[in-house]
């Protein structure tokens, strides 16, 4: 099962307005992944950080590798109807070889005109 | 721009059938996972090829199941005696090789698995 808790399980935004979101795991990470989901499709890869502090900024979206290593966060900022979906985080432990990850069970974010 | 392509996209089969999926990883890819995904959760992990080699299995992956990625190119997930709880979306990523510290995986658009 998956071992990451990603919160808010849903956001209800105006368009124009910040989101965060953020993930936590039991176990050390020394990978942390957000995707983007649309209905129907598979998962987009949005940003990628592989070090502890690392802030990592791809457009409007903001992501930060926790100190702790077992956390990481998402920013959007001024939101834009296109920025509706499901988005995941996902990790890899330090005690995995081959690189498979684990996921959170995602964020729906809403924007509202 | 070839990402990574699964076959077929949808897939609506009776109880008790064999099901077969196909992935394309993107060329260049050698590492290409497996994951299932159901409604309202990420996905998690099945099974992870390095070439041809299968090299790691999850335990979700029950002896109904089985993988292969024959010429360290495209690999099929088959399920055998499907049963009403396979139904899923069943998604493939692929890696490139080098740099051990950087996984980015992508991922195709998935094949929708629905067992009547």
């Amino acid at each position: 099962g998956q071992q990451l808790n990603q919160s808010p399980q849903s956001m209800f935004i105006q368009e124009g307005e910040d989101v965060s979101m953020n993930c936590t795991s039991s176990s050390i990470f020394n990978t942390w992944l957000w995707y983007k989901q649309d209905p129907g499709e598979g998962p987009v890869l949005l940003i990628a950080l592989y070090k502890a502090g690392e802030l990592t900024s791809n457009g409007r979206l903001t992501a930060q590798f926790g100190i702790t290593r077992k956390d990481s966060f998402l920013n959007i900022s001024a939101s834009i109807p296109s920025d509706v979906g499901i988005y995941f985080c996902a990790g890899q432990s330090s005690t995995d070889s081959w690189g498979k990850l684990q996921f959170g069970a995602g964020t729906q974010v809403v924007v509202t005109p | 721009d070839t990402g990574v392509s699964q076959d077929p996209r949808h897939k609506i089969t009776k109880r008790g059938q064999n099901v077969t999926f196909r992935c394309d990883p993107i060329s260049e890819h050698n590492r290409l996972y497996w994951y299932r995904q159901t409604l309202g959760q990420g996905p998690e992990f099945l099974t992870y090829f390095q070439n041809e080699a299968q090299l790691e299995k999850s335990r979700l992956l029950s002896d109904r199941f089985s993988a292969e990625r024959p010429k360290g190119s495209f690999s099929t997930l088959e399920i055998q005696r499907t049963e009403q709880g396979d139904s899923a979306m069943y998604l493939c990523a692929s890696r490139q090789e080098g740099q051990r510290y950087y996984n980015e995986q992508f991922f195709g658009p998935g094949t929708r698995l629905t067992v009547l």
